[in-house]
């Protein structure tokens, strides 16, 4: 089993749609959960940042961690075609140390 | 924002030869870096951690003595490929560690 478990997807969707993207994890103690935007042939950009359990938002994004259920998720209200990129999760025990990324989806939003 | 590069963007060696990367925090110094592989369509893989000035600590099942880090300065890294292989073909990211970790544009390395 993978520590960190991603639906890679591809995932299409029209503007303006709600997007959801999930990943489980197998470690508990997993305390720090980001949400990383990757375009191709780029470098990760770091979008939401999340402390143990709760929700976090962020202009049209929102990120959600339950740590009973080890799920985790990232939401885009009005998904535009801009946000068509690859969503990695990513999270660590210690923050920025020994970070655990997901497979990464990869998300299309059609004009 | 803290910016991150890295040196080349795309290489392309021959089999057997041995290749440089170099990874440079431009307005920030980062007593950690990260390095990455990234294969297509799959995660990003932690590689190693550089702390300046001390030996890398490499994850398991990667071969310290094929990957090179060294982490002269605070403000860069570098990873050299040594006798590289087709199998070592792969995009290649480091990150610098200051309030959070911040990703290089990374690398694509071509091994033929």
């Amino acid at each position: 089993q993978k520590e960190v478990e991603q639906d890679p997807g591809p995932l299409s969707v029209p503007e303006g749609a709600i997007v959801s993207l999930n990943c489980t994890y197998s470690n508990s103690a997993f305390q720090y959960f980001m949400w990383y935007r990757q375009y191709s042939r780029k470098g990760p950009e770091l979008l939401m940042y999340t402390y143990s359990s709760g929700n976090k938002e962020d202009g049209r994004f929102t990120a959600q961690v339950d740590k009973s259920s080890k799920y985790i998720s990232l939401f885009i209200r009005d998904s535009q075609p801009s946000d068509s990129a690859t969503y990695l999760c990513a999270m660590s025990e210690v923050s920025n140390i020994d970070m655990r990324f997901g497979a990464g989806t990869r998300l299309t939003v059609k004009p | 924002g803290a910016v991150v590069s890295q040196h080349p963007s795309w290489v392309i060696c021959k089999s057997g030869t041995s290749v440089k990367i170099e990874c440079r925090s431009l307005d920030f110094q980062a007593t950690t870096m990260f390095w990455y592989r990234q294969f297509p369509k799959q995660s990003l893989m932690l590689m190693a951690t550089s702390n300046e000035g001390s030996k890398a600590t490499y994850e398991q099942g990667v071969e310290k003595d094929k990957f090179l880090i060294n982490h002269a300065s605070l403000t860069l890294s570098t990873l050299t490929v040594t006798s590289a292989h087709p199998e070592d073909s792969s995009f290649y990211i480091c990150s610098a560690s200051f309030s959070e970790q911040y990703f290089g544009p990374g690398t694509r390395l071509t091994v033929t």
